[in-house]
């Protein structure tokens, strides 16, 4: 199968502080990545997408300053929320993709973040 | 009007019980359709996928899609209490960005 790795799965930080968070492809290399956001009984809401080696394209709405994607491998993509608010709490999932299509895309647990 | 419809539930069914979901779609470029599995605090499962109209099954699941009425269904049969959890459905049209359904929550009682 196809596995997603994403950690932590659940951070509190203080107000004004920055959190990294990873999602690994743990068996298939992933050309593309993908980070959500999810609100409770709301739907998935993408953020980013980013390809290994370039800049992440943002959705609109999303601060890409706030909102830190680094793609540095084939395995790995982090997403750094930086000087967060209470605001930015919430459920952030990443999903790789094998290939370009967003139909082979495999999600991650899920990071639930609580800022203070 | 938004891209996907899905009613978000929550639909309460016992056990052994045939369960249908269903989502509307506006956007007729859609190819792709995918039905997730979310358990609370979990990334969404991959149940499900299918290209264009037609059916498509799974042992206990079935996914069907009607173009001509944009309109996807899953159904669950002998449904059981491990099956309780929030089913989302997505589409595409291949190389863009998946749109989520709001998700329907379901709880199978014993």
């Amino acid at each position: 199968g196809a596995v997603v790795s994403q950690h932590p799965s659940r951070v509190i930080c203080k107000s004004g502080t920055s959190v990294k968070i990873e999602c690994r492809s743990l068996d298939f290399q992933a050309t593309t990545m993908f980070w959500y956001r999810q609100f409770p009984k709301q739907s998935l809401m993408l953020m980013a997408t980013s390809n290994e080696g370039s800049k992440a394209t943002y959705e609109q709405g999303v601060e890409k300053d706030k909102f830190l994607i680094n793609h540095a491998s084939l395995t790995l993509s982090t997403l750094t929320v930086t000087s967060a608010h209470p605001e930015d709490s919430s459920f952030y999932i990443c999903s790789a993709s094998k290939g370009a299509w967003n139909t082979e895309a495999f999600f991650g647990q899920g990071t639930r973040l609580t800022v203070v | 009007q938004k891209e996907v419809e899905q009613d978000p539930g929550p639909l309460s069914v016992p056990e052994g019980a045939i369960v249908s979901l269903n989502c509307t779609y506006s956007n007729s470029a859609f190819q792709y359709f995918m039905w997730y599995r979310q358990y609370s605090r979990k990334g969404p499962e991959l149940l499900m996928y299918t290209y264009s109209s037609g059916n498509k099954e799974d042992g206990r699941f079935t996914a069907q899609v009607d173009k001509s009425s944009k309109y996807i269904s899953l159904f669950i049969r002998d449904s059981q209490p491990s099956d309780s959890a929030t089913y989302l459905c997505a589409m595409s049209g291949g190389t863009d960005k998946l749109i989520f359904g709001t998700g329907t929550r379901l709880q199978v009682f014993p």
